[in-house]
């Protein structure tokens, strides 16, 4: 799993509940950040974060809160689920020496 | 604004093979090449990272070069273990990785 763990691996919503989308990292690396991939969208970058505290937005962040409050832990909040964000979500980290992305095995959401 | 382009969407090939995958992109500086394989159902697999133009990196069958306005990934005599989605991305500033939408790859015996 590339150092990378996610959880829960499958999701079903309803519109306008919440959820957190887990993920913990056992590499002591700094980085780390939330993708979501849509069918012929590619992979597309949501939030982001350079180390415990210190969180930012990518490219879709609309919906989705972050915090960082252990290096290891870089959960993904929905706080009203909408079916515009029914998606497969990747979370990763980087590490050194190549700043190499890691990525983890996903999860599925569907948002009813 | 970066783009990347890869190209074709999808491509079948029979065992053995050889054939090649494009990566287009447009960056204002780059700072890294990035070809992933994905397996259905699961995370992106890391393959390379290429930094500057002339660089070439080997792994098994697989082959990924750059130039300065794209990247080929060469599969040489595949097996049907190749097949997959390969996803190239860059990186310019920061982390952040800008990526393609895949080319799918089916090898069949």
């Amino acid at each position: 799993n590339a150092g990378v763990t996610q959880t829960p691996k499958f999701q079903v919503l309803k519109t306008g509940q919440s959820m957190t989308l887990q993920c913990a990292q056992d590499m002591n690396h700094e980085y780390m950040s939330w993708y979501r991939q849509d069918p012929g969208m590619g992979l597309r970058l949501i939030h982001y974060s350079v180390g415990a505290g210190i969180t930012d937005q990518g490219e879709v962040p609309n919906g989705y809160n972050v915090s960082r409050s252990t290096t290891e832990d870089f959960p993904l909040r929905l706080l009203s689920a909408a079916p515009s964000q029914t998606s497969v979500y990747f979370c990763n980290r980087t590490g050194p020496p190549t700043d190499t992305q890691y990525f983890g095995p996903g999860t599925r959401l569907t948002v009813l | 604004e970066d783009q990347v382009t890869q190209s074709p969407e999808a491509l079948r090939l029979q065992e053995g093979e050889s054939s090649s995958l494009n990566c287009s992109y447009t960056v204002s500086g780059l700072r890294g090449l990035f070809w992933y394989r994905q397996d259905p159902g699961k995370g992106p697999e890391f393959l390379f990272t290429l930094y500057s133009a002339g660089e070439e990196k080997e792994k098994e069958r697989l082959k990924a070069t750059l130039t300065k306005k794209e990247s080929f990934l060469h599969i040489t005599a595949p097996k049907p273990e190749d097949s997959a989605t390969y996803l190239c991305a860059v990186r310019d500033s920061g982390y952040a990785l800008n990526f393609g939408k895949g080319t799918s790859l089916l090898v069949t015996p």
